[in-house]
């Protein structure tokens, strides 16, 4: 699966509680990106990242925050969960590595969240 | 609003059939077209992608065409099979490192 990992996989949280989720890949590429998944709407993007604490807000980012401190680990906070963010979370990579360039993003296997 | 609109919801084919999948942009300065294929449980992964200085592109049963003037593009999975039920999203970008805007999905089912 590309070198990427999501933690956790699934969480059950409760309303105004903060959650973080976690990505880390292990292909040392540069971009690095947030999408949620919910039904009708296919994938949304919510934060990219083009490098090491360069980030920027995408289609649906109120609520959300997010830091990348090292290439590998892109994290995605809700600073205090609705209902609405109930989603599957999906993290993206995409960039140059071992000196070639890919074309495509790679997702990682998802988060799903539900807030109660 | 969705800056890319893919048509239909869902998609039900026999074995060996054709499906097809329109997606419909808006914003002129998209310049990257893939298509994803999502299994139940997984992530999506790249099926085929396009460049508007083609208007078609196949790579085995799947193929993209491609209208600039109409700002159109399509999926066609030939000879479909049933491994090929999943979920489809075509999706547009200024570039191919770029923001993505995916389309709502479609669900295909292929039937034995």
């Amino acid at each position: 699966d590309a070198g990427i990992t999501q933690s956790p996989r699934h969480k059950v949280t409760e309303t105004g509680t903060p959650v973080t989720l976690r990505c880390h890949q292990t292909e040392n590429h540069r971009y690095m990106y947030w999408y949620r998944q919910d039904p009708g709407h296919g994938l949304r993007l919510i934060h990219y990242s083009y490098g090491v604490k360069d980030t920027d807000k995408g289609e649906v980012s109120d609520g959300y925050s997010v830091s990348r401190s090292k290439t590998e680990d892109f994290l995605l906070t809700l600073e205090s969960a609705t209902s609405s963010q109930t989603s599957v979370y999906f993290c993206a990579i995409t960039g140059t590595s071992g000196g070639k360039s890919y074309n495509e993003q790679f997702f990682g296997p998802g988060t799903r969240l539900t807030v109660l | 609003q969705q800056q890319v609109k893919q048509s239909p919801q869902s998609l039900i084919v026999q074995k060996g059939g054709i499906s097809i999948i329109n997606c419909a942009y808006e914003n002129t300065a998209f310049d990257y077209f893939p298509w994803y294929q999502q299994f139940p449980g997984k992530g999506p992964a790249l099926l085929i992608a396009i460049r508007p200085d083609v208007s078609e592109k196949k790579e085995g049963r799947f193929t993209i065409s491609f209208n600039k003037s109409a700002k159109q593009f399509s999926l066609h999975i030939m000879d479909s099979q049933p491994g090929d039920s999943a979920t489809y999203f075509c999706a547009a970008s200024p570039d191919s490192w770029g923001k993505l805007q995916f389309g709502a999905g479609t669900q295909v089912v292929v039937t034995p």
